[in-house]
C-alpha cells in the first residue's frame, strides 16, 4: 500500500515564503502530484515530479528526493488568495494510473 | 488540457432516496474518467474508474450496487447514489483521463456536494 503524511494545517504571512512537506512510503514509484485545492472546489494540478531536483513554475517550486521519500512545495511571495488547501498525490509503479492523494495541508495566508 | 463540468452543483435530499450525479467532458472525448468522495478535512479516496462502453472498475470496499456508475457516452459519466443515507453526504468529484505529457494528464470537474437529511 501506500502511506502519505503532510501536516495537517499551517500559517503564514502575505509576502512570505512557505515551505509545505510531504512524506511517503509506496511499493515502487511513478511520478508525485502536488494539487491545491481551495474549499468547496475541486483540485488544480500545480506540479508533477518523477526525478529527483527542484521543479520550478513561477512562484511555487516542487523537489522530490526519491531516496528520502520526501518532497516538498515551496511558495513564494505569498498572497492571500494561496489559502487553500495543497495536496500531496504519489503514483506506484505499475499497477494503477492513478495517484494516491494525502489528506492535505490547510494554508491559512495572514495580513 | 480538458474542460470537466459537474451537475449538480449541491444537492439535498432526503434519507432512502436515489441521487444521480453527471459528469461530462466539454471538449475531450473520455474513454475512462473517475469518480472520487471527499469527506472533510479528508483525502480525495477514489471509488470507482469509469470505462466507457463497459462495466465500471470499483476500489476495495465501494458498493457497486450502491453507487451505480454508467459511462454511456465518450463525454458524459454517471454517478447515482442509490437509497442515499446520511453517512453518504459528501464532496462527488470525477476527474478525466487524458494522454498528456507529463503529470497533468487528469482532469477534475468542480464537485457536487451531497447531503442527505
Amino acid at each position: 500500500g501506500q502511506n502519505i503524511d503532510q501536516p495537517t494545517e499551517m500559517t503564514a504571512t502575505e509576502g512570505a515564503i512557505v515551505q509545505i512537506n510531504c512524506t511517503y512510503q509506496t511499493s515502487g514509484f511513478n511520478g508525485l502530484f502536488w494539487y491545491q485545492q481551495h474549499a468547496g472546489e475541486a483540485p488544480t494540478f500545480l506540479s508533477y515530479n518523477v526525478l529527483d531536483g527542484l521543479e520550478e513554475k513561477g512562484r511555487f517550486s516542487s523537489f522530490l528526493s526519491r531516496s528520502k521519500g520526501y518532497s516538498y512545495l515551496l511558495l513564494k511571495e505569498l498572497q492571500m488568495k494561496d489559502s487553500a488547501s495543497y495536496l500531496c498525490a504519489v503514483r506506484s509503479e505499475g499497477g494503477s494510473y492513478i495517484p494516491t492523494f494525502g489528506r492535505g495541508t490547510s494554508l491559512i495566508v495572514h495580513p | 488540457g480538458a474542460v470537466v463540468s459537474q451537475h449538480p452543483s449541491r444537492v439535498i435530499c432526503k434519507s432512502g432516496t436515489s441521487v444521480k450525479i453527471e459528469c461530462r467532458s466539454l471538449d475531450f472525448q473520455a474513454t475512462t474518467m473517475f469518480w472520487y468522495r471527499q469527506f472533510p478535512k479528508q483525502s480525495l479516496m477514489l471509488m470507482a474508474t469509469s470505462n466507457e462502453g463497459s462495466k465500471a472498475t470499483y476500489e476495495q470496499g465501494v458498493e457497486k450496487d450502491k453507487f451505480l456508475i454508467n459511462h454511456a457516452s465518450l463525454t458524459l459519466s454517471t454517478l447515482t447514489v442509490t437509497s442515499a443515507h446520511p453517512e453518504d453526504s459528501s464532496f462527488y468529484i470525477c476527474s478525466v483521463k487524458t494522454d498528456g505529457q507529463g503529470g497533468e494528464t487528469q482532469y477534475f470537474g468542480p464537485g457536487t456536494r451531497l447531503l442527505v437529511l
